[in-house]
């Protein structure tokens, strides 16, 4: 399979603190991204690291990516409340026309006031 | 700027019923459409993606179908639903020329009783 998956499957942590999930796949890509997910809500889209990128920030996120261990990462730092939802890596591979993404399972991620 | 809808937003429905659930992009033409489900707690199975009117692509054999009748609409229905078919339903589009990122309608909540 090409899903991604992620780990750990849920985190808690105090506002403040910073939070790191990491996403690991099976498969050659051509871009990694990170969406998010208030429960019950549509997804939003964070932050997009292709396959030649190593690193990219955005605000307090920052993802790193290594194509040699399948892996990628997300940190959130100095995290705050509203960061509280679930957090899925997608993967992008093989024919880039049909736009298709693999979702991994998603972290979900607990920041307590 | 584009907005994606997604109508019914909650669905209580008995096994053996049929479905209709409709997606529909404004602000954008020539867009791909993509319809998922997510189980609860899960991560998102890619259903049914189309990169144009009359074009669809299915992703997992199942008792649901999809039809994009105009550029900006798509729709995903069922005969007969069943048990397994209870879900999270989210539709999403991204610009056919442009990069993977995709951008997710609000979801259906479906429960099949």
């Amino acid at each position: 399979s090409q899903q991604g998956e992620e780990d750990p499957q849920a985190l808690s942590i105090q506002e403040g603190e910073n939070a790191t999930m990491n996403c690991s796949y099976k498969t050659s890509i051509n871009n990694l991204q990170w969406y998010r997910q208030n429960s019950g809500r549509g997804l939003v889209h964070l932050i997009l690291i292709r396959s030649n990128e190593r690193e990219k920030h955005s605000g307090r996120l920052r993802v790193t990516l290594d194509t040699s261990k399948k892996s990628s990462s997300l940190l959130i730092t100095a995290s705050r409340a509203a960061d509280t939802a679930s957090y899925f890596c997608a993967i992008s591979a093989g024919s880039s026309n049909t736009g298709k993404l693999i979702f991994g399972q998603g972290t979900t991620l607990q920041v307590k006031p | 700027s584009q907005t994606i809808h997604q109508w019914p937003a909650t669905l209580v429905q008995p096994v053996g019923s049929p479905l209709s659930l409709e997606c529909t992009v404004e602000g954008t033409s020539n867009p791909n459409l993509y319809w998922y489900r997510q189980a609860a707690g899960r991560g998102l199975q890619l259903l049914f993606y189309s990169v144009g009117i009359g074009q669809i692509s299915s992703e997992v054999p199942q008792n649901l179908s999809a039809s994009r009748p105009q550029d900006r609409q798509f729709i995903l229905s069922s005969k007969k639903l069943l048990l397994s078919d209870s879900g999270f339903y989210l539709c999403a589009w991204k610009k056919w020329e442009q990069s993977d990122t995709q951008y997710f309608g609000p979801g259906t909540r479906l429960t099949v009783l």
